[in-house]
């Protein structure tokens, strides 16, 4: 078991340009989620699904879109990045039973010039 | 809104020390609680749920609805205790995790 895999791992980005930072997780879990986290600031909930085809905004969504099109898969879109979008991103996942354990990634750092 | 404070960014003991990393929520429902720890180059991971009443590498967490805390508490620091330590709550549907913003411990020798 891999467990949660995101890539890239690091990213530098010009600002406005796009790409999508990608989440797969090999445990069959409904529930995953993107986090960013920031100095002080903890890790704030980007966006959240609870099953395939099931998405939903979290605290900071803005600038940031999801699907869900498998059960694997949590892609995360930036559409028109900006250098406030630099921080570290964080995938995970948790079995149906809600977010009793969630089990992180390794993250992505971006960083947006 | 689900909020989860942890008033201290920095926490610095010796070795041996008793250690409190203090955690004040605030839920108008029926919280679940969680600490998680994130080791030097590690994935962040579960450290203990405050509805398993278990004590992890020593931690415990008691969960006081009166004062709206979870504070994780051990009696004796350890070097290898060091790391960074985030508070969650999770919200009565269970589909989203709150967390607060971190607290670095270091422990000293």
């Amino acid at each position: 078991n891999a467990g949660v895999t995101q890539t890239p791992k690091f990213q530098v980005l010009k600002t406005g340009q796009s790409m999508t930072l990608q989440c797969a997780q090999d445990m069959n879990h409904e529930y995953m989620s993107w986090y960013r986290q920031d100095p002080g600031m903890g890790l704030r909930l980007i966006h959240y699904s609870v099953g395939a085809g099931i998405t939903d905004q979290g605290e900071v969504p803005n600038g940031y879109n999801v699907s869900r099109s498998t059960t694997e898969d949590f892609p995360l879109r930036l559409l028109s990045a900006a250098p406030s979008q630099t921080s570290v991103y964080f995938c995970a996942s948790s079995p149906r039973q809600g977010w009793t354990e969630a089990f992180f990634g390794q993250g992505t750092r971006l960083t947006v010039v | 809104a689900q909020r989860v404070t942890q008033p201290e960014k920095l926490l610095s003991v010796f070795k041996g020390a008793p250690v409190e990393l203090k955690c004040n929520y605030s839920y108008s429902g029926s919280p679940e609680l969680f600490w998680y720890v994130q080791y030097s180059r590690q994935r962040l991971q579960l450290l203990l749920r405050h509805i398993s009443r278990e004590s992890i590498k020593g931690f415990t967490a008691d969960l006081n609805k009166g004062e709206t805390s979870f504070h994780l508490k051990k009696p004796f620091a350890q070097e290898e205790d060091s790391a960074m330590y985030y508070c969650a709550l999770l919200n009565n549907a269970g589909n989203m995790l709150t967390f607060g913003g971190g607290t670095r411990l270091m422990v000293k020798p």
